[in-house]
This record gives C-alpha cells, structure tokens and sequence, in this order.
C-alpha cells in the first residue's frame, strides 16, 4: 500500500535561513505528488505538484520541490523563509487505484526572529 | 469564485444530538471528500465520493453517514454524537483522478 511519510513533526528556523521539509513516499509506479500549507485556522492550499516532466517544479509563495526516484522523495525547499510562512506542511501522494490522495502527518514550521 | 464551502464554522453538540455538516462547491468537481484532523494525527479520510449518487467508506467511517445526492453536495452526518467525534472537520473536492484537492474552511465542532 501507498504511504507518505513526513520524518520532522516539528522544525524551527530563522527568519531568513533557508528550508527543506522532508517527503518521503511508497509507490510502486511514477508518483502523483502534492505539498499542501494549512496556515492556523485555515484550509489547506496547493502550493505545488509533480505530474511528469522536470523533477524540479515551482510553487506559490516562493517554494519549489524536487522529485527524486532513486530515493522516493520530494523534498520542499524556500532559500529563505519569511515570518508569514509559519504554518503546517502537508505532502500526499495520489492513490493511483483508490481515487484517493495519501497524506504524511505534517510539518509544523516554526520561524524564530 | 466560491470554491468549497462549509457551513457552519464551529457547533457545539451535546453526546447524542444528532447533526449535519454540508459542504458545497461550484467546480463542478466530480469527487468529494470528508476528513477530520485532530492534533497529531494529520488529516484522516472519513467517506468520499467519486459522483453523484456514490458514496464508499473512508479509514476512519464509524459514527458518520454520508450523501452524495446533488454533484456539487456533500453531506456528512452525525447520527449521535460521541466526545471522540470532537474534531476539525474538512471537505474537499478534486476534478476527478491525479488533479489537485481543493479545500473548505474547516468545521470546528466541540461535542460536550
């Protein structure tokens, strides 16, 4: 079965310092991969997708992500992070059989002034 | 452009009242779902649809029923509610396979 899973519950970086969120996922054929950001009380918002084509995709808000087969991650990464960027972070995957997306736990992201 | 909308925001239910939440959207979006987040646990599917008139069961179904009876609505009920069920509740719809989820706003509901 399909999982995702997200190694940091919790990481805290300072305004300005550079950021990558750790995505590791379990699927057998090419993955369907998504990062979500829930900012407190909110909904979740797309912040960017892999389909096909270039491992390296752009997302809103500054945000990229690189797709790495050979060790089953997308990792998210900002070069530099901004106080309005503390949220939580979600990735998933797409369940290619059960018309369903896999979601990992979560990275909550804590900036420090 | 009114997206995925929840309603209500935050309900307060006594154990056994009995409630529903609805979700709307106007995408046109063919499959719809209903999840919970509660601390730590990330988002936990609770029912989907993948149309009109169909409804199958989540990780997470006990205590909840759902309706799928207009394409745009979604339905999730709560026959008689349990302190367990108090939750973050959210909806969300996707065009159809391999396309991005769109999110509602979340239902806060506190059952006491």
């Amino acid at each position: 079965a399909q999982s995702v899973t997200q190694p940091d519950i919790h990481i805290t970086v300072s305004e300005g310092a550079s950021l990558e969120l750790r995505c590791n996922y379990s699927y057998g054929a090419t993955p369907y991969l998504f990062w979500y950001v829930q900012s407190p009380g909110q909904g979740l918002q797309l912040l960017l997708k892999y389909f096909s084509g270039d491992t390296l995709v752009q997302g809103i808000k500054g945000f990229e992500a690189e797709f790495k087969r050979s060790q089953s991650s997308f990792n998210l990464r900002k070069p530099s992070v901004h106080w309005s960027d503390a949220a939580e972070y979600f990735c998933a995957v797409e369940d290619g059989s059960n018309y369903q997306l896999i979601w990992g736990a979560g990275t909550k992201l804590i900036i420090k002034p | 452009n009114a997206g995925v909308t929840q309603t209500p925001k935050f309900r307060v239910l006594k154990t056994g009242q009995s409630m529903t939440l609805l979700c709307a959207q106007d995408m046109n979006h063919e499959y719809m779902y209903w999840y919970r987040q509660d601390p730590g646990m990330g988002l936990r599917l609770i029912h989907y649809s993948v149309g009109e008139g169909t409804t199958a069961k989540g990780e997470v179904p006990d205590g909840y029923n759902v309706s799928r009876l207009k394409k745009q609505n979604f339905l999730l009920g709560l026959e008689s509610a349990a302190p367990s069920q108090t939750s973050v509740y959210f909806c969300a719809s996707r065009l159809d396979a391999n396309t991005e989820a769109f999110f509602g706003q979340g239902t806060r509901l506190t059952v006491v």
